[in-house]
């Protein structure tokens, strides 16, 4: 059974950093693209970012939104993909998804992970 | 980037309606389309991929189809179950996009 689990959400103070991981099981990790998505309080939701599985070159993208301040890695060995997020801002407040498609470069959410809760504040 | 838009961004219905939203694209996405379905509290689900298709163990009270550039979802048969915001999310390219939402209440 394909399972994601993310950790690494909390309070944290605009303009500090922070990382978020997505631990997977279930299934073989270095395959398979992860995506992130996020969804603010009272908001829509809102794709963040992916990364390729190393096969298709393992890059990342990311929303306009956030590039520039987001980084996704993978560490393919421990089946964790990981956020980071520099120079917090209250509006990046959400709850952080991540999630895996049907295909191997999927940009779809098919399975997800039960959410990760950011609280941006001082 | 390509903009979505999802119309109503909310609606009231009774039980055993008929739902239709709609989502349109703003540049030609072919049928990279998905629809979410999302719970208060809960994770989002995936009902249709590829514009039309039914993602297996979805109720078939849930539908979807395209003309043109526009993009609908449609409940047969609205049950209480289906309180949620509905969310269309193009994937032809990047970056992904999706609509504002639809939320479904009922009267």
């Amino acid at each position: 059974e394909v399972e994601l689990i993310e950790s690494g959400g909390g309070l944290i103070q605009p303009g500090r950093s922070l990382k978020l991981s997505c631990l997977s099981s279930g299934f073989n990790f270095a395959d398979y693209a992860i995506n992130w998505f996020r969804q603010a309080p009272g908001k829509g939701l809102e794709w963040v970012g992916f990364i390729r599985p190393k096969s298709y070159g393992g890059k990342a993208d990311y929303a306009s939104s956030v590039k520039g301040r987001f980084n996704i890695s993978r560490d393919d060995s421990k089946g964790i993909a990981h956020l980071q997020v520099k120079s917090l801002k209250t509006e990046d407040t959400a709850v952080y998804y991540c999630a895996r498609g049907r295909y191997y470069i999927s940009t779809s959410g098919l399975y997800w992970g039960q959410g990760a809760l950011v609280v941006v504040s001082s | 980037d390509i903009q979505m838009t999802q119309s109503p961004s909310s609606l009231s219905a009774s039980i055993g309606d008929r739902v239709i939203f709609t989502c349109q694209a703003s540049q030609d996405i072919k049928y990279s389309l998905n629809w979410y379905q999302k719970k208060s509290g809960q994770v989002p689900k995936l009902l249709i991929y590829d514009a039309f298709n039914l993602e297996p163990n979805v109720p078939s009270r849930f539908s979807a189809n395209v003309s043109g550039p526009t993009f609908t979802f449609a409940i047969d048969s609205l049950q209480p179950e289906d309180v949620a915001s509905y969310y269309c999310q193009q994937y032809q390219s990047l970056p992904l996009t999706f609509g504002g939402g639809t939320k479904v209440e009922v009267k």
